[in-house]
């Protein structure tokens, strides 16, 4: 079991689709982290929010727009994804950003 | 930019044999280095986390090095198990463009530990 809950664990969309993933943590953690995973490959960055703001974006498409509602929230809504966005998306939590990063068990994407 | 390399990609040993895994960083300004394990469709689980400050952190059956200068981290795994079997990671918190610090992962060693 981890400490950061991801929801739902599995998910088929459309590409017309539009769907949202939920990350949820309630450590106290204040910087809360989007990642990226193909098969094979290692996680790659996509948003980071720190104290409920915006802190990195890198350079992810726009339809993939992060939202942090409270501090112990973290959601990725997607919107005309296409096949390639396929991946495990996994979310993480850390104290602050300098501080050892927790991860959740992921959601796993697949576009049809 | 930070770059992370991982030898080998991947690793198979019969059980109870002592392993060592390679982690380099081109990058020596790092807060710290983490250690992962991952298993197939699963999240991370963070396994050592060495402050930039530290040479080595251990905890049960796994020992991590750090040498910042040689830009080299190294993860041994004592009497290796069945059970280790997984993808290990290990990330290099650092300075990314900017200002922001970020996790910058390797590729990963896939370790398989025969019966």
């Amino acid at each position: 079991d981890t400490e950061v809950t991801q929801t739902p664990k599995h998910l088929v969309m459309g590409m017309t689709n539009k769907k949202s993933l939920k990350c949820e943590q309630h450590m106290g953690h204040r910087a809360m982290y989007w990642y990226k995973q193909k098969a094979k490959k290692p996680p790659e960055l996509m948003f980071v929010y720190s104290y409920e703001k915006l802190s990195i974006n890198e350079s992810v498409p726009s339809r993939f727009s992060p939202e942090c509602p409270n501090s112990s929230l973290l959601n990725l809504h997607l919107h005309a994804l296409q096949p390639e966005d396929s991946a495990l998306y996994l979310c993480a939590s850390s104290q602050g950003t300098d501080q050892p990063q927790h991860f959740g068990d992921g959601t796993r994407l697949s576009i049809l | 930019k930070q770059e992370v390399t991982q030898i080998p990609a991947a690793l198979s040993v019969p059980e109870g044999e002592n392993l060592v895994l390679n982690c380099s960083f081109t990058d020596s300004a790092i807060y710290n280095l983490q250690w992962f394990r991952q298993d197939p469709g699963k999240g991370l689980t963070s396994l050592l986390l060495i402050q930039s400050s530290q040479r080595e952190q251990t905890s049960g059956r796994l020992n991590a090095s750090l040498d910042k200068s040689s830009g080299r981290s190294t993860l041994y795994i004592a009497a290796s198990q069945p059970g280790d079997s997984a993808t290990y990671l290990c990330a290099a918190h650092s300075l990314s463009s900017g200002s922001a610090r970020q996790l910058t992962f390797g590729s990963g060693t896939q370790l398989t530990v025969l019966p």
